[in-house]
């Protein structure tokens, strides 16, 4: 089965750092794009982060809001994705969710297909 | 940044009725390569992640009932859910994928009557 797990999620005082990881398994991880998704409390999705598969020229990318503070990583040996985030702040509050872009180029692109049950970040004093 | 709204926010409709839900893109999220509008639907139930339901505009992703469809382009998409079923509760997001930053639609949560 395709699967994501996220970990590392927690309670952060404002201005603190916190490191998130998703395993994934049950596909051929390092050739896809992988992203990081955000749902504060009660919010809608909030897509913050991706970073290039091996078919792809490498590429990292970051939402605007997130810029300069938060970098996206992974370990395609470990079949792991990671999120550093430093100078949280309250806004930041929110399930994080590591997600799977599934493209075969040339053939067919299904945007976001896959979804870990997501992290809980709290930033909060 | 493409901007996605999505109309109404909220929706109320009575089982085995047809739901309709709206999505409106700032600019245009079709690839001309390709002729594809790179617009996916989500669904996303309480506790849950999102669930792909549709993807380039009014494709399935496998295993979605055939009630819900996806429809439009250019700038302007619909998902509809031919007749209602309980558990269709959900709120309901647009994605445009065409170009980053990816964007979502503020959601839409359909509710029975």
């Amino acid at each position: 089965d395709v699967q994501l797990v996220e970990s590392g999620g927690g309670l952060v005082q404002p201005g603190g750092s916190l490191r998130l990881s998703c395993v994934a398994s049950g596909f051929t991880f390092a050739t896809y794009t992988m992203n990081w998704v955000r749902q504060a409390p009660g919010k809608g999705l909030e897509w913050i982060s991706y970073i290039s598969g091996s078919r792809d020229p490498d590429t990292v990318y970051y939402v605007d809001s997130v810029k300069g503070r938060f970098t996206i990583s992974r370990d395609n040996a470990k079949n792991s994705l990671y999120l550093q985030m430093n100078s949280l702040r309250a806004e930041d509050t929110a399930v994080y969710y590591c997600a799977r872009r599934s493209k075969i180029p040339g053939l067919v692109d299904y945007g976001i297909d896959v979804w870990g049950q997501g992290t809980t970040v709290t930033v909060s004093s | 940044d493409i901007v996605m709204t999505q109309s109404p926010d909220s929706l109320a409709v009575s089982l085995g009725e047809r739901a309709t839900i709206n999505c409106k893109s700032s600019q245009s999220v079709l690839f001309s390569s390709n002729n594809k509008d790179y617009l996916a639907w989500y669904q996303q139930k309480p506790g849950q992640p999102p669930k792909l339901l549709i993807y380039w505009t009014s494709i399935r992703a496998s295993g979605v009932p055939d009630r819900f469809s996806g429809s439009g382009s250019g700038t302007d998409f619909t998902l509809t859910i031919s007749s209602l079923q309980a558990e269709d509760v959900a709120v309901y997001y647009c994605l445009q994928y065409y170009s980053a930053p990816n964007t979502f639609g503020q959601g839409t949560k359909l509710e029975i009557k």
